[in-house]
């Protein structure tokens, strides 16, 4: 079955860049997901791609996908204290989504 | 807000009790899921619905549970005789295509 891997924690000062790195197994995936999950709070949908396309930008975020290694990354740009959040990877197989474990985004001062 | 409605937001239960969440999805949504999250951990599957119809049910979902989407609309998820091991966040998403699912708050079970 599919199964998304992503590290745990990011810290990143405030005003840089943001990468987050995902792998997942399941080659069968055509939509690859990143959410956003902020204290208390049920999922944000942030963005999604299609397995067909290797990159996708929307304002400051910035989704590139590399299929043959199954790899897919967030780019946050200008990051923010209010991008800090648990950020999940995720992929489709069938109807279902499946997540990774998320991973935390710091933002230092 | 995206729309979907999860209620009651918090329930403390004693271990033994039953227990039922609500979902109401978007309104134009035809398709309805399930999914559990523990501490520490993304959401897992449980079940979803296509209008009334229960589609997949994971093996997650033990005999204790059980949902309902009577009429195509609002579901319900009800756990009997809860455990300790069902504390997480209970989060409904609803969809029209399936691949682009919107999230609910979630319901937070805690089990004494």
């Amino acid at each position: 079955g599919e199964d998304v891997e992503q590290s745990l924690f990011l810290s990143v000062r405030e005003g840089d860049s943001s990468v987050i790195n995902c792998t997942y197994t399941d080659s069968s995936s055509t939509y690859l997901y990143w959410y956003k999950q902020e204290p208390g709070a049920g999922l944000q949908l942030l963005t999604y791609i299609f397995s067909n396309m290797d990159m996708k930008q929307d304002q400051r975020l910035t989704v590139l996908l590399n299929k043959k290694d199954k790899h897919l990354s967030l780019r946050i740009a200008d990051t923010q204290t209010g991008d800090s959040a648990i950020y999940f990877c995720a992929a489709n197989r069938d109807d279902k989504i499946i997540f990774g474990k998320g991973t935390r985004l710091h933002i230092l001062p | 807000d995206t729309g979907v409605s999860q209620d009651p937001r918090h329930k403390i239960t004693k271990r033994g009790q039953n227990v039922t969440f609500r979902c109401d999805p978007i309104s134009e949504h035809n398709r309805l899921y399930w999914y559990r999250q523990t501490l520490g951990q993304g959401p897992e599957f449980l079940t979803y619905f296509q209008n009334e119809a229960q589609l997949e049910k994971s093996r997650l979902l033990s005999d204790r549970f059980s949902a309902e989407r009577p009429k195509g609309s609002f579901s319900t998820l009800e756990i009997q005789r809860t455990e300790q091991g069902d504390s997480a966040m209970y989060l409904c998403a609803s969809s029209r295509t399936g691949h682009e699912q919107f999230f609910g708050p979630g319901t937070r079970l805690t089990v004494l």
